[in-house]
């Protein structure tokens, strides 16, 4: 079965970070493109970052409204995916997702929440 | 701001076919994409239903009914979807998608409401 679970996520105070993670299972990780989305509350979905695999460099893209704050990275040997996360903000609040947006592929997702 | 414009609610009956566009900006031509459909319901991550560029390049999700298809307005620069003989479970969120070469771009989604 194919399954992405994501981990993490909590509450945090503004100006702080978070890691989130991301466990796959049930498909070849290392050969997949793997995507982070997030949702606030109430809200639409956005796309953040995406990171390519090994034979294409592990290239990564970001969101302008993350680029310079948010890292993504993986680890193919533990079949991981991470989401690190600086300088946070009220405005990062929401259900973090993992994923392979052009595959279908979804995890559960994580909350985090930014508040003092 | 979702770049590209869906329809904020639907409301229709069941059994009724439903018709959910995607218009893409004006000088994004919708024949270069592959339209990716999402369907979200309360408290869960959204479910892939399928994706559309043409009729010899398109996928449906794994599980997703036949009565879920999507196809293109070429005149109205948008991707469509099809959801026909609608049933009470299929009152959620439908999100579009696409890749724009450098960034997955969603639009703003559209509440579907069966009644």
């Amino acid at each position: 079965e194919v399954q992405l679970v994501e981990s993490g996520g909590g509450l945090v105070q503004p100006g702080g970070s978070l890691r989130l993670s991301c466990a796959a299972s049930g498909f070849t990780f290392s050969d997949h493109y793997m995507d982070w989305v997030r949702q606030a509350p109430g809200k639409g979905l956005e796309w953040l970052a995406r990171i390519k695999n090994k034979a294409n460099s592990y290239t990564t893209d970001y969101a302008a409204s993350v680029k310079g704050r948010f890292v993504i990275s993986r680890d193919d040997s533990k079949n991981s995916l991470y989401l690190q996360m600086n300088s946070l903000k009220t405005e990062d609040t929401a259900v973090y997702y993992c994923g392979d947006l052009g595959s279908g592929i979804w995890g559960q997702g994580t909350m985090v929440t930014v508040s003092s | 701001q979702a770049v590209l414009t869906q329809p904020s609610s639907l409301s229709a009956s069941p059994g009724a076919s439903a018709s959910l566009t995607c218009t893409l900006p004006s000088g994004i031509n919708v024949g270069t994409y592959r339209i990716y459909w999402y369907q979200q319901k309360p408290g869960s991550p959204p479910q892939y239903l399928l994706r559309y560029k043409s009729d010899s390049d398109k996928q449906q999700g794994s599980g997703v009914p036949s009565r879920f298809s999507g196809s293109k307005d070429a005149s109205a620069n948008a991707g469509i979807l099809l959801i026909s003989g609608l049933q009470f479970e299929d009152e959620a969120d439908y999100y579009c998608m696409i890749w724009n070469g450098s960034a997955w771009v969603f639009g703003g989604g559209t509440k579907v409401t069966v009644l």
